[in-house]
């Protein structure tokens, strides 16, 4: 079955960078697309994001896209998010998410939580 | 597109008809989804192009609305229901999703 599996936990310190990863399996990689989400603590979900696993396109939410950069390794099915430039209020669980063919987030990884503080 | 979902949380009872509203900030197509999420979990993609239910959720919750008003019905509240609910539109870039409803146990 598609599975998405996240790194782990990070502490970052502010300014410093985090990168996320998220491998896939269960399914072709590169028939659709990788988003990424974010939630903060006690907080709604946030779309940062969305690259295409097929040719490595992208589309950030304007928020991110001086910060961020999603990548993808197709030999090993893994997607990442890189987020520069951290602040506090970058503390969150990052999620990935795996679209259906018609973008639709049928199947998510675990998440990762990333705490900034100094 | 900006996604107002109401009520912000609400306390009901097992049995109970509970519907969630999500208003968008302007006109779009059926390109709306929800989903739950339970604490410490990710969440769970319920209900795709605004009405089409995904294999394994219960019968018992729909989705309707076109334009900019949509709807989750949950018919009768079960135990495993207690969660919060999300709706996200993926008609234009940047996706956006609503603020979330919590349903809670009254």
């Amino acid at each position: 079955q598609v599975q998405l599996v996240q790194s782990g936990a990070e502490v970052k310190k502010p300014g410093a960078s985090v990168k996320v990863s998220c491998r896939a399996s269960g399914y072709t990689f590169t028939r659709y697309g990788i988003s990424w989400v974010r939630q903060a603590p006690g907080q709604g979900l946030e779309w940062m994001g969305w690259i295409s696993a097929y040719n490595g396109n992208t589309n950030y939410a304007q928020k991110f896209q001086d910060r961020v950069t999603m990548t993808t390794d197709t030999s090993t099915s893994t997607a990442y998010m890189d987020l520069r430039s951290l602040r506090s209020d970058d503390t969150a669980v990052y999620y990935c998410a795996a679209e259906d063919s018609a973008g639709y987030y049928y199947d998510w990884g675990q998440g990762t939580l990333v705490t900034v503080s100094s | 597109i900006q996604l107002t979902q109401s009520p912000s949380s609400l306390s009901a009872s097992v049995g109970d008809r509970v519907t969630i509203t999500c208003r968008a900030s302007q006109g779009m197509s059926i390109y709306l989804a929800w989903y739950q999420q339970k604490p410490g979990k990710a969440p769970k993609l319920l209900i795709s192009a605004a009405s089409t239910l995904q294999s394994g959720v219960p019968s018992r919750f729909s989705g309707s609305g076109s334009g900019t008003e949509f709807t989750l019905t949950i018919s009768s509240l079960q135990p495993e229901d207690f969660a919060t609910y999300y709706c996200q539109q993926l008609n234009s870039y940047p996706l956006t999703f609503g603020g979330g409803t919590k349903v809670e146990i009254k």
